[in-house]
């Protein structure tokens, strides 16, 4: 079995300063993990992705994220944050062991405070 | 880039009714998703398709079907809609099928806003 657990519903940080969404996963296989930005009435978008080569990941506009086995989280960061980062963010997790059947977890909903 | 397209932004339904939401994608991917999207709960898998004329069950396929004549369309249809099923439904779409390539991104449209009275 395969999940996702996202700490935090609802993240509210003031423009120009760091972000930090939390996502931990569990998995019986290597997996494959996501990070996805959804603005309102869109769909979801990719902002990064880890598929076992670096364990530091850059995505587009400024996020990063950075796998740690031990601690099985996959944690999404940004060092100043910008009022067009406010939008709902999805990780999810693909196992190598099958289809591609990915599990997204519940999501954080970013506020960016002016 | 990579178009994902669902026919309809907005839908509002009778319960009972026969209901389609269509997807359609232009990047000749093999795979092909149907997600529900509900407040707290995340995108929720209902059904995927690897292949033309293959289905396969996700977590919550109750309540729905779908369809694939092509390659590049992936029908939703629910038999008869209930007020649960008001939902946001998101179409994604991957490049290869089968096993292979398990960490293709997926690519999605902008989703269907279903509203079951």
């Amino acid at each position: 079995a395969q999940s996702v657990t996202q700490l935090d519903s609802h993240v509210s940080v003031s423009e120009g300063t760091p972000v930090l969404l939390r996502c931990n996963y569990s998995s019986s296989y290597s997996p494959s993990l996501f990070w996805y930005v959804q603005h309102p009435n869109k769909g979801l978008q990719l902002l990064l992705k880890y598929t076992s080569a670096a364990t530091l990941v850059k995505g587009i506009n400024g996020f990063e994220a950075e796998f740690k086995k031990s601690e099985t989280s996959f944690h999404l960061t940004k060092p100043s944050a910008h009022m067009s980062d406010a939008a709902e963010y999805f990780c999810a997790l693909m196992n190598s062991g099958g289809y591609q059947k990915v599990t997204f977890g519940t999501g954080t909903k970013l506020q960016v405070i002016p | 880039d990579v178009k994902v397209t669902q026919s309809s932004r907005y839908l509002v339904k009778r319960t009972g009714e026969k209901v389609f939401l269509e997807c359609v994608q232009d990047m000749d991917h093999e795979n092909m998703f149907w997600y529900r999207q509900d407040p707290g709960l995340g995108l929720r898998l209902i059904y995927f398709s690897y292949d033309v004329k293959m289905k396969e069950k996700g977590d919550i396929p109750e309540g729905y079907s779908v369809s694939r004549e092509k390659k590049e369309r992936f029908s939703l249809i629910l038999e008869s809609a209930s007020t649960n099923q008001t939902s946001m439904y998101l179409c994604a779409s991957s490049p290869s099928g089968g096993r292979v390539s398990y960490n293709s991104p997926l690519h999605f449209g902008n989703g269907t806003r279903l509203t079951v009275t």
